[in-house]
């Protein structure tokens, strides 16, 4: 069954650190994306790429980069991780831009 | 820009009322608009989704119409149970655009 996968589920980091959080979809999608949700602010896009080797900037994405080394994999790198980064992150992905988007489950990510 | 506005930020139910999320979008020509749903714990999942003026979605109970009239597309149910609570999420995208969501409303349905 086709879906989008993320690891890990859950993670702690310290103020300063670099933290990548991965994603794997095997839905044979052009698009991917990375949001983050944070009560009150529904879904913020940080990163998307519709394309291997490629990103773009989302709404939001200072202190963050992503990475598409291939189709199926997208990854999104803190750097120097912060307390404001400290939310729960998603990462979907489409056919195209305008079509469907499916999600993971989610990486809830605490920054102390 | 595209854009869509979800009046209710949080909706409190008993089981068997009936439900209204108020959505309403702002684009240019005729957008796709979505209504998703997140249950705890999991991503958001597609509930439905309509392309047309006067086009109804719908499943699991609930729909929506879109209204280019009124930029609408409220998300309707007839009479709610426990299992629904989770959030929901509007959402629109212009033809050849990426995904705009609204704020998202959280559902509580109590017994």
């Amino acid at each position: 069954e086709a879906a989008v996968t993320q690891s890990p589920r859950s993670k702690v980091a310290v103020t300063g650190g670099k933290v990548t959080l991965s994603c794997h979809q095997t839905n044979n999608h052009d698009y991917m994306y990375w949001y983050r949700q944070d009560t009150g602010h529904g879904l913020r896009l940080i990163h998307y790429s519709y394309v291997a080797d490629s990103t773009e900037k989302g709404d939001i994405p200072d202190g963050y980069k992503a990475s598409r080394p291939s189709q199926e994999n997208f990854s999104l790198i803190l750097e120097l991780a912060s307390l404001s980064q400290t939310a729960v992150y998603f990462c979907a992905s489409s056919f195209t831009s305008n079509s469907d988007y499916t999600f993971g489950s989610g990486t809830r990510l605490l920054v102390i | 820009g595209d854009s869509v506005t979800q009046t209710e930020g949080q909706v409190a139910l008993s089981e068997e009322d009936f439900l209204t999320i108020h959505c309403n979008y702002s684009a240019s020509g005729y957008p796709t608009l979505f209504w998703y749903v997140q249950y705890p714990g999991e991503g958001p999942q597609l509930l439905f989704r309509a392309s047309r003026d006067k086009e109804k979605g719908s499943s699991r109970g609930f729909e929506a119409t879109y209204d280019k009239g009124t930029t609408s597309f409220h998300l309707r149910k007839a009479s709610v149970q426990e299992s629904d609570s989770a959030v929901y999420y509007c959402a629109l995208s212009a033809p050849n655009n990426r995904i705009f969501f609204g704020d998202g409303t959280q559902l509580v349905v109590k017994p």
